[in-house]
């Protein structure tokens, strides 16, 4: 079985532009979160969807970033204008639902993206 | 609020055990268990349910500790493969919120 699928891999941009990311979860898995990993402030959630509706975005930094999720096996990330502390590896992860108690999340590869 | 994980780092010998745990300031309804590469994608161990505890993973076994809202993770006989990121997740009761702990880095050598 495919697992969750992400891209880009890496991702280099100059302050300011629009970044989108993407994410494919897993066939039937029913929640998909979002995630950023610094060294800073290591794994941080930043928003969680169940069967498409966004559930809790209080994660989500600021106005600049915006999360989709249109069907099943789609969900987008993006940040409008893009700021170089924005910086970070970015992780998609899917589960049936109940992920945040009795569920296990399965992780894509992330993306890893750098503003200048 | 953050779980913190103690220790911060461990460096192992093959075939020797090591222990992590996660301590949460608040009340600890499950405790999930990933372990992080360099480089690469947390992966999951385990999950313990309020009440138990789940082996899950090699050597690696878990327990979970409700009334002192902890969870600590034990590594019997580590692996050069064991070496990497590891840390607990937990969900808030009654919300949808999830959380990651502080990672605790652990090295096995040769």
């Amino acid at each position: 079985d495919a697992g969750v699928i992400q891209s880009p891999r890496h991702e280099v941009t100059e302050m300011g532009q629009e970044v989108t990311l993407r994410c494919k979860p897993i066939s039937g898995h029913n929640s998909l979160f979002w995630y950023r990993q610094t060294m800073m402030r290591g794994l941080e959630l930043l928003i969680y969807f169940n069967n498409n509706v966004p559930i809790d975005d209080s994660g989500m930094p600021e106005d600049r970033f915006s999360a989709k999720m249109p069907n099943a096996s789609f969900s987008t990330l993006k940040i409008q204008p893009s700021e170089p502390r924005d910086s970070a590896v970015y992780f998609c992860a899917s589960s049936l639902l109940g992920g945040v108690d009795n569920q296990p999340q399965h992780f894509g590869d992330g993306t890893r993206l750098s503003i200048l | 609020q953050q779980p913190v994980q103690s220790p911060q780092a461990v460096i192992l010998r093959e075939g020797e055990d090591a222990v992590i745990n996660c301590s949460s300031s608040k009340a600890l309804y499950s405790v999930h268990w990933y372990r992080q590469k360099h480089g690469e994608a947390p992966v999951f161990l385990m999950i313990l349910l309020k009440g138990g505890e789940q082996k899950g993973h090699e050597k690696i076994s878990a327990s979970f500790n409700e009334k002192k809202q902890q969870s600590s993770l034990y590594l019997t006989a580590s692996q050069l493969s064991y070496s990497g990121t590891y840390f607990c997740g937990t969900g808030e009761r009654g919300t949808y919120k999830y959380i990651f702990g502080t990672g605790t880095r652990l090295k096995v050598l040769a």
